[in-house]
């Protein structure tokens, strides 16, 4: 199975600040990589897919990047809505894992 | 609207069954696959089980191989899973999810069933 690794596991920011999650793969997954944002009591959404496009409805702040077994999602300018817990998820091949998800908090 | 919509959860003992539904609406169903996703409590997200939009590919996580069967009724736009054998560790919120491919990312949610087993 391939694993996923993000970090970090939680983040402290405050509201206009640019922020960058990391996810890695242990092994190549070329572009097939999603982001997800979950909150509390909440299905999860997706916000990233394919590694850099941008779901239908998603504001311009979010923005991913990478490839093969990098990638990072940023976000710039934090808004209110944006503390959440994000995962990343690898659907290159099954089990399409999740990483362990990255708490971010306000400061 | 697009949605799906979970059922079946519920408490059941170690070693019992149980029978989860996830009904689709508002969108062509037998053209998507689907996912099952759980999340213990207080726990990250976790990939189940996924089928393609004809129902002729499955896969599982090795967690649940060999207790749980994903499958779908396409003329009743519903998705299944059966759950037998259930472990304490199977305790967790279950989610479907739809993918415009087999290998795509899970666009819609449904709003998750609470699965708990415990004696």
């Amino acid at each position: 199975d391939i694993q996923m690794t993000q970090s970090p596991s939680s983040l402290s920011a405050s509201v206009g600040d640019r922020v960058t999650i990391t996810c890695r793969a242990s092994q190549n997954i070329t572009s097939y990589l999603n982001w997800y944002q979950q909150t509390p009591g909440k299905a999860p959404k997706l916000v990233i897919y394919g590694a850099s496009s941008m779901q239908s409805g998603v504001p311009s702040r979010f923005r991913g990047s990478g490839s093969g077994t990098d990638f990072t999602l940023t976000i710039s300018s934090l808004q209110p809505e944006d503390f959440a817990t994000y995962y990343c998820q690898q659907s290159y091949s099954t089990p399409y894992t999740f990483g362990q998800g990255t708490k971010l908090e306000i400061k | 609207e697009v949605q799906l919509l979970e059922s079946g959860g519920g408490l059941v003992q170690p070693g019992g069954s149980l029978r989860l539904s996830c009904a689709a609406s508002a969108f062509t169903f037998s053209s998507y696959a689907m996912s099952w996703v759980r999340q213990a409590p207080g726990k990250g997200l976790e990939w189940v089980s996924g089928i393609s939009g004809r129902g002729g590919s499955t896969d599982y996580a090795d967690s649940v191989k060999g207790r749980f069967t994903i499958s779908r009724d396409n003329s009743k736009n519903t998705l299944f899973l059966q759950m037998s054998s259930l472990r304490a560790e199977d305790t967790a919120v279950y989610y479907c999810a739809s993918s415009p491919y087999y290998r795509g990312p899970s666009l819609i949610w449904g709003q998750g069933t609470m699965v708990t087993v415990s004696s």
